[in-house]
């Protein structure tokens, strides 16, 4: 089945600056690659999905690449601010099969 | 985004009694809804997958007689904790996929179950 990767654990950056997240998954079959965002208590909230006819996809301060040859795909948020802090996961999944999680990055954006 | 909603959020209860989750999609008919637990400061790990008319499809491990799924409407699924135990208590999550989109996949606020 899938595995996904997911690095770093933790990320702290200054405000500002920008953060990179990155994920790599096992199963070539896999064409869907969704990244949420959960801040404490919450439940996690879609931010950004890629598919893989597609290599990068942009979104305001958020963008998603996908490298479908290394079976890589990262998270960049440019202009970090406070309140993006909190626990980003990726996620992949083909056809009609549940989505496998990374294991989450702590990201904490300091003033 | 597509709106799910999950109740209770925080659910207190005696060891031996059982709790009931509901998880609805507000804005769509849901076919397929997932269920999740997290631990604190760990990923999301899926319990079962709820389709629509049928018997839940749950994930190696997982308890089928003591984690009761129903989804018995397209808006609708529920999980029940039967003889819940200190252990039981964790953060469970649900999630529905919304038909049509191609698999976009969006979650409820999730409950947080403390058993004594």
């Amino acid at each position: 089945g899938e595995n996904v990767e997911q690095h770093p654990s933790t990320l702290s950056v200054q405000e500002g600056d920008s953060a990179v997240i990155k994920c790599t998954y096992s199963d070539s079959a896999s064409n869907y690659f969704p990244w949420y965002k959960q801040e404490l208590g919450k439940g996690p909230q879609l931010i950004i999905d890629i598919r893989s006819n597609v290599g990068e996809k942009k979104d305001q301060r958020i963008a998603v690449t996908l490298n479908k040859t290394a079976k890589h795909f990262s998270l960049h948020i440019t202009e970090t601010q406070p309140e993006d802090s909190a626990v980003y996961f990726c996620a992949a999944r083909g056809g009609n099969t549940p989505l496998v999680f990374g294991k989450g990055t702590r990201l904490s954006v300091i003033a | 985004g597509a709106v799910v909603s999950q109740h209770p959020s925080w659910v207190i209860c005696k060891s031996g009694t059982s709790v009931k989750i509901e998880c609805r999609s507000l804005d769509f008919q849901a076919t397929t809804m997932f269920w999740y637990r997290q631990f604190p400061k760990q990923s999301l790990m899926l319990m079962a997958t709820s389709n629509e008319g049928s018997k839940a499809t749950y994930e190696q491990g997982v308890e089928k007689d003591k984690f009761l799924i129903n989804h018995a409407s397209l808006t609708l699924s529920t999980l029940t904790v039967t003889s819940a135990h200190p252990e039981d208590s964790s953060f469970y999550i649900c999630s529905a996929r919304v038909p049509g989109s191609r698999n976009i996949q969006y979650f409820g606020a999730g409950t947080r179950l403390s058993v004594l």
